[in-house]
């Protein structure tokens, strides 16, 4: 079957512009990661979606990011005001349950010029 | 806060040599520990991963790690490496919560 698709694989905006990205995750998968990759650095986690719900917002790393989910399906990160240092990949992984292996997409490298 | 350790940042081997990548993580209550490789051009993948019971767990393509609670350590080794296994392998451990923290990836090069 299908599995975690990204979109789009890259984006390249100014700084100050607003950005979204896209995760479509496995289908009937409940559970949801975003997480951020930069350069020489291990996957960093940013915000996980049981169902519709962020049960767990604590990576975000100021107000400018914010993720939405709102059929428990798709999610959206959005990045308001991108600044040079949001430059990364963003990857998005979901899973069957919370306690379950997460199968990763391919992510998004955002470059903020 | 957590923290994931992984020792070596790059490793390069010849085919047919044993591999051991290093991992240490700071948390002291009941972990779950993964181990993640990423070949090159594509996704993240799970290897293997450590719930409980045995502390010796078995994954894909040959892989093995050793969960030694006293050490905090999640070593992976592979007893012959394959010009195939060239990738970067990450740590990862899931401690009291949904958040996963991974180490920063050792790069793992074999020369065929």
């Amino acid at each position: 079957g299908a599995g975690v698709s990204q979109t789009p694989s890259n984006k390249v905006t100014e700084k100050g512009k607003y950005v979204e990205l896209r995760c479509d995750p496995i289908s009937g998968h409940t559970a949801l990661y975003w997480y951020r990759q930069s350069l020489g650095q291990g996957p960093e986690f940013l915000i996980y979606f049981q169902g519709t719900g962020a049960a767990d917002d604590s990576g975000l790393p100021n107000d400018r990011f914010f993720a939405v989910r709102p059929e428990g399906s798709v999610s959206t990160l959005k990045i308001q005001r991108t600044e040079r240092g949001d430059s990364a990949v963003y990857l998005c992984a979901s899973s069957l349950a919370a306690a379950d292996t997460q199968y990763f997409g391919p992510g998004t490298r955002l470059t903020v010029l | 806060a957590q923290s994931v350790s992984q020792h070596n940042h790059h490793v390069i081997l010849s085919e047919a040599a044993s591999l051991e990548l290093g991992c240490n993580y700071s948390y002291g209550g009941t972990v779950n520990l993964f181990w993640y490789v990423q070949y090159p051009g594509q996704h993240l993948q799970l290897l293997l991963k450590y719930f409980s019971g045995d502390p010796l767990v078995k994954g894909i393509k040959g892989f093995e790690a050793e969960f030694i609670k006293s050490k905090f350590s999640f070593n992976l080794r592979k007893p012959s490496v394959q010009w195939s296994d060239t990738a970067e392998y990450f740590c990862a451990v899931k401690a009291g919560g949904f958040k996963t923290i991974f180490g920063a990836g050792t790069r793992l090069f074999v020369k065929a």
